[in-house]
């Protein structure tokens, strides 16, 4: 069975420029992580999904950053305008619910840089 | 959150077993403790978790202490394709949110 996919994997674009990521998380999965992780850190959860419903998005730079997910299964991620400081790689995650037992499953993630 | 503390770096040699520890003195007796690992180029996958008693599974043993101050995630033979950062992360009840700190970085020599 396919892991969770992400695309693009990579992203090069000017700054002040829309981008938008895609992620394709594991069939059956209800639950839908979007991380951002800087370099040389740990990721940083930016928005969950529980089906279509975002939760857990205090994190989300609202007046830049938007999220959907259509009938509770992909998800998108948009940037506009995008910043030098958006640079980073964006983690997509799923898992089977969210209790303390489950295992998140991420994908390979989509580095952006802003030029 | 409740916090953990690891180290940042730790070396170890080829074949040989490896003891990453981690501090959570602060945790609750719901928090579950959880490890993630991050490959090179890869998003982090899960290894491990528990609450009070050791657990081991195909990738790893998990050592937990008595009084659940501190934890740690035991490789019994490290392979160069071990090397990588390590997360320790408390999953507290009812958000159970998976937060991230700093990791420890593996290195493995062969």
């Amino acid at each position: 069975e396919a892991g969770v996919v992400q695309s693009p994997r990579y992203k090069i674009i000017e700054k002040k420029q829309p981008v938008a990521f895609w992620c394709n998380p594991i069939s059956g999965h209800n639950t839908l992580y979007w991380y951002r992780q800087n370099l040389g850190q740990g990721p940083e959860l930016l928005i969950r999904y529980e089906n279509e419903e975002a939760v857990d998005d205090s994190q989300l730079p609202k007046d830049r950053f938007s999220a959907e997910r259509l009938k509770g299964v992909d998800s998108t991620l948009k940037i506009q305008p995008a910043e030098l400081g958006d640079s980073a790689v964006y983690l997509c995650a799923s898992s089977l619910g969210r209790g303390v037992n489950t295992e998140a499953f991420f994908g390979q993630g989509t580095r952006l840089t802003v030029v | 959150d409740a916090k953990t503390t690891q180290p940042n770096s730790m070396e170890s040699n080829e074949e040989e077993p490896v003891h990453l520890p981690c501090n959570h003195s602060t945790i609750s007796g719901t928090d579950y403790i959880h490890w993630y690992r991050q490959l090179p180029s890869q998003g982090p996958e899960y290894v491990i978790h528990g609450l009070t008693s050791n657990v081991n599974n195909r990738m790893a043993s998990l050592a937990i202490a008595e009084d659940r101050k501190s934890s740690t995630l035991i490789l019994h033979r490290a392979t160069l394709r071990d090397a990588a950062v390590y997360y320790c992360i408390l999953r507290m009840p009812p958000g159970n949110m998976l937060t991230f700190g700093g990791g420890t970085r593996l290195m493995v020599k062969p």
